[in-house]
């Protein structure tokens, strides 16, 4: 099974929709929660990092973390085309240890 | 806003040949780290390094590579003689508490 993972996508919303992005995890020794966004060959960047279960809200964006699934989501409001791009969830068990990424999933918004 | 920077963007080596990859991290922070990812791929935890030394390594991490911080303020990624397995692109992040934070990358090609 793997450690972590995310639908790969792509997921295509018109602009203005509400984007919901999923990860699932296996290991429950888990306790730090990231999402990152990453533009075609750049650098993933930092968007929301979570410690517990529940919602963790930063502008347009909501990280929410159900601990007992073992699920992580990221909502985003109001998405705009600059939102396109491939979203990772990342996993740690010790804050600062390595982080374990998921797939990505691509998402698309259409003007 | 203080950022990671990579050097150089794009490195094209051949096999057996030595590279040298750069990375400043932002200034206050004291916890390193290098991770890569393939084409297509996962982003994957290499190594990571702290008070001069290394603090944790995956399996990919075997004694081709090698880390350093040759002075206060850079931190390179040494891979001895290059595969063409090692095609990538790597990426160094740093930390001052718990958030991870990316650089854009170097994108490695050996032919």
């Amino acid at each position: 099974q793997k450690e972590v993972e995310q639908d790969p996508g792509p997921l295509s919303v018109p602009e203005g929709a509400i984007v919901s992005l999923n990860c699932t995890y296996s290991n429950s020794a888990f306790q730090y929660f990231m999402w990152y966004r990453q533009y075609s060959r750049k650098g993933p960047e930092l968007l929301m990092y979570t410690y517990s279960s529940g919602n963790k809200e930063d502008g347009r964006f909501t990280a929410q973390v159900d601990k007992s699934s073992k699920y992580i989501s990221l909502f985003i409001r109001d998405s705009q085309p600059s939102d396109s791009a491939t979203y990772l969830c990342a996993v740690n068990n010790n804050a600062g240890n390595m982080l374990t990424f998921g797939g990505g999933t691509r998402l698309m918004v259409k003007p | 806003e203080p950022e990671v920077t990579q050097t150089p963007s794009h490195q094209v080596t051949q096999m057996g040949q030595e590279v040298i990859l750069r990375c400043v991290p932002i200034s206050n922070h004291l916890y390193f780290y290098w991770y890569r990812q393939i084409l297509g791929q996962k982003v994957e935890f290499l190594v990571s390094f702290y008070n001069n030394e290394i603090s944790e390594k995956s399996e990919i991490f075997d004694d081709q590579f090698s880390v350093e911080r040759p002075d206060g303020s850079n931190f390179t990624l040494k891979i001895r003689s290059t595969k063409l397995e090692d095609s990538a692109m790597y990426f160094c992040a740093s930390r001052q508490q718990y958030e991870q934070y990316f650089g854009p990358g170097t994108r490695l090609t050996v032919t």
